[in-house]
């Protein structure tokens, strides 16, 4: 079975400092992972995602994230954070064998600070 | 181009009632599938539709179930509600190609059960 573990709840962060959001999954084969943004009264969002190749990967909003195989990860980092990325952030797995059948982790919420 | 549509926004219902939950797919999408999202939890994969019939389910009682139209749209629907069934449902759409196609999520719609 597929899982993902978000282990921060909360994160706080100044406007213009970085960010990363912490993602470990499991899943016996190669996964497929992705990372969603959910803004309140918003759906979800697609920020990126990693299928094969290339371990870092670039997504929309300045986004990026890094797959590590050895230590199943998928930490989602960005460099210089703005207020208007305060929002919740969930990493999620899928596999080609099941349709691409999402799981998602319980999620982080990012708070902005002046 | 309209996105994901789901109705309606809001709903509050009483133990025991039923509930019907309409969504429509993205412009093109042929493939509906349904989430719940508890408070402060992940969205959890209930079932997908795929030519009118349900191709997936995840661990969701035979209280949830789903039709889809030949138009693509589709209803989510939940007997004998539970307090438990509190949750924002999403939507999401996307087009059946045998490979991999992103999911494009909705609003959701955010159940109340007293």
């Amino acid at each position: 079975a597929q899982s993902v573990t978000q282990p921060d709840i909360h994160i706080t962060v100044s406007e213009g400092a970085s960010l990363e959001l912490r993602c470990n999954y499991s899943y016996g084969a190669t996964p497929y992972l992705f990372w969603y943004v959910q803004s309140p009264g918003q759906g979800l969002q697609l920020l990126l995602k990693y299928f094969s190749g290339d371990t870092l990967v670039q997504g929309i909003k300045g986004f990026e994230a890094e797959f590590k195989r050895s230590q199943s990860s998928f930490n989602l980092r960005k460099p210089s954070v703005h207020w208007s990325d305060a929002a919740e952030y969930f990493c999620a797995v899928g596999a080609i064998s099941n349709d691409y059948k999402l799981s998602f982790g319980a999620g982080t919420t990012v708070t902005v600070r002046a | 181009d309209a996105g994901v549509t789901q109705s309606p926004t809001h709903l509050i219902k009483t133990r025991g009632q039923q509930v019907t939950l309409r969504c429509s797919p993205k412009s093109g999408h042929d493939t509906v599938s349904w989430y719940q999202q508890a408070l402060g939890q992940g969205p959890q994969f209930i079932f997908q539709y795929y030519e009118e019939e349900e191709r997936q389910r995840g661990n969701f009682p035979d209280r949830f179930s789903g039709h889809q139209f030949p138009n693509y749209s589709s209803e989510l629907n939940v007997n004998a509600l539970l307090l438990g069934d509190s949750a924002l449902y999403l939507c999401a759409s996307s087009l059946k190609t045998g490979g991999y196609n992103e999911q494009f999520f909705g609003p959701g719609t955010r159940l109340t059960v007293l």
